[in-house]
């Protein structure tokens, strides 16, 4: 059983275009985050969420934002892409601030 | 900037030697955790220590922390090809609600 799972893997899409990326996580843990990995796998943390509180790194363009339909999952929707915004992004999720456990990646290319 | 940095920055090694990986932070922190990552995978959690630990192990893993130095060490004993992947530290700083990860250590173990 996967315990992080997003979709899709994979996302090659025009610049201008809204996506969004979905993460689900079955471990009951009560936060999720999402972060962006750059070609040199410099990890960057974007957001994290619990149903209490949601923490936006500052340097995170508004274009980028989290939604959550509830606890298990958190979605990330991204408006007017960008060539910069191409990357890896991972959802992770972990119960409080303990271990975190990692999605397998969607790899975001913006042409 | 980073919290964590790691050292060096890439490592080769034959299978069956020891890999030492270094991590330096800047703030107190709660706890100091070491993720690996394999290529084109998400992250995998390997070892947590706290802040009042000084050393731990996990098979062949044997994290330490010296907080007066703000930094810490992950030694992989008996190394094997498998173990080739990027380490990365990350940092539960005091002041903050979410994990900060260093720019990582990529290891090559050559069979």
């Amino acid at each position: 059983d996967t315990a992080v799972s997003q979709t899709p893997k994979y996302l090659v899409t025009q610049m201008g275009n809204d996506k969004s990326i979905k993460c689900e996580q079955n471990l009951g843990h009560d936060t999720m985050y999402w972060y962006k990995q750059d070609s040199k796998k410099f990890l960057k943390i974007m957001f994290s969420y619990n149903n209490k509180e949601l923490i936006i790194n500052e340097t995170v363009p508004n274009r980028f934002s989290p939604k959550s339909p509830d606890k298990a999952h958190l979605n990330l929707h991204i408006n007017s892409l960008e060539l910069g915004d191409s990357a890896v992004y991972f959802c992770a999720s972990s119960l409080g601030l303990r271990e975190q456990f990692f999605g397998p990646g969607t790899r975001l290319t913006v042409l | 900037s980073q919290q964590g940095e790691e050292d060096p920055q890439a490592l080769s090694i034959q299978e069956g030697e020891n890999a030492t990986m270094n991590c330096s932070y800047k703030t107190s922190i709660n706890n100091l955790q070491w993720y690996r990552q394999n290529s084109g995978r998400g992250l995998v959690h390997l070892i947590l220590i706290r802040s009042n630990e000084r050393e731990k192990h996990s098979g062949r893993l044997r994290v330490t922390l010296d907080t007066s130095k703000k930094s810490s060490s992950l030694l992989i004993t008996a190394s094997r090809a498998a173990d080739t992947a990027s380490y990365f530290c990350a940092t539960d700083a005091s002041s903050a609600r979410q994990l900060t990860f260093g720019s990582g250590t990529q290891l090559t173990v050559l069979p």
